[in-house]
């Protein structure tokens, strides 16, 4: 069984549309990250939450901590082809589980 | 450099040969990770080194032996692999494991194909 469930698995859409990404679980976390992957790259690290119902913008980004620390959601406003890429969730317990990921394609 | 590199980026390598990833953080971390990444599989991590001393092994197969040395270098000695270890692996380095979240940063990971 997988500890931290992503949806969707794939998404494209097109350049200057919005989009949710969800990360879910039925465990507990003492925080958790945000990556984008590119092709051929490592993850980069975008963000890290820690509080309950915790929100954090960067620049079209927004990352929200479920009320009960098991779900965050990543929301993108305005896609750009440069948000395409690998997203991938990652809780911490007593080491970091990762998600499966979502692979995202923005159209021009 | 700046980061966590890793070395070599792609690497082909048959069933008996006897090879070794590198991974070096410029950060000044104290933890260092090696996870696998397969296609369609999250990742998995494979071994945890805090201070130079290896506090996790998630049951990895003994044809891999990671090794220490310092805190800023790790490696992965690959031997005797099968076709199913071809894979990404990935290099990661983060503060002590104990401080607040510790953020992982990641290398950039070799491409490892097993002929």
């Amino acid at each position: 069984t997988q500890l931290l469930e992503q949806s969707p698995q794939f998404l494209s859409i097109q350049e200057g549309e919005n989009l949710t990404v969800y990360c879910n679980s039925s465990s507990v976390f003492s925080s958790l990250q945000w990556y984008r992957q590119e092709p051929g790259e490592g993850p980069v690290l975008l963000v890290t939450v820690v509080t309950g119902g915790e929100v954090k913008k960067l620049k079209r980004l927004t990352f929200q901590f479920g009320d009960a620390r098991k779900d965050s959601s990543l929301h993108i406003t305005a896609a750009q082809t440069g948000d395409t890429g690998l997203y991938l969730c990652a809780g911490r317990r007593n080491q970091f589980y990762f998600g499966t990921g979502t692979s995202l394609t923005v159209i021009p | 450099e700046t980061g966590v590199t890793q070395t070599p980026r792609h690497l082909v390598m048959g069933m008996t040969n006897k090879k070794s990833l590198k991974c070096e953080q410029h950060l000044g971390h104290n933890a260092m990770y090696w996870y696998k990444q397969s296609a369609k599989k999250p990742l998995e991590l494979m071994f945890v080194y805090s201070l130079e001393e290896r506090v996790e092994n998630n049951s990895v197969p003994s044809r891999f032996s990671p090794e220490c040395p310092n805190s800023s270098h790790l490696f992965l000695h690959l031997h005797t692999l099968q076709p199913e270890d071809s894979a990404l692996y990935l290099c990661a380095s983060s503060q002590d494991r104990a401080s607040g979240t510790y953020e992982q940063y990641f290398g950039p990971g070799t491409r490892l194909t097993v002929t």
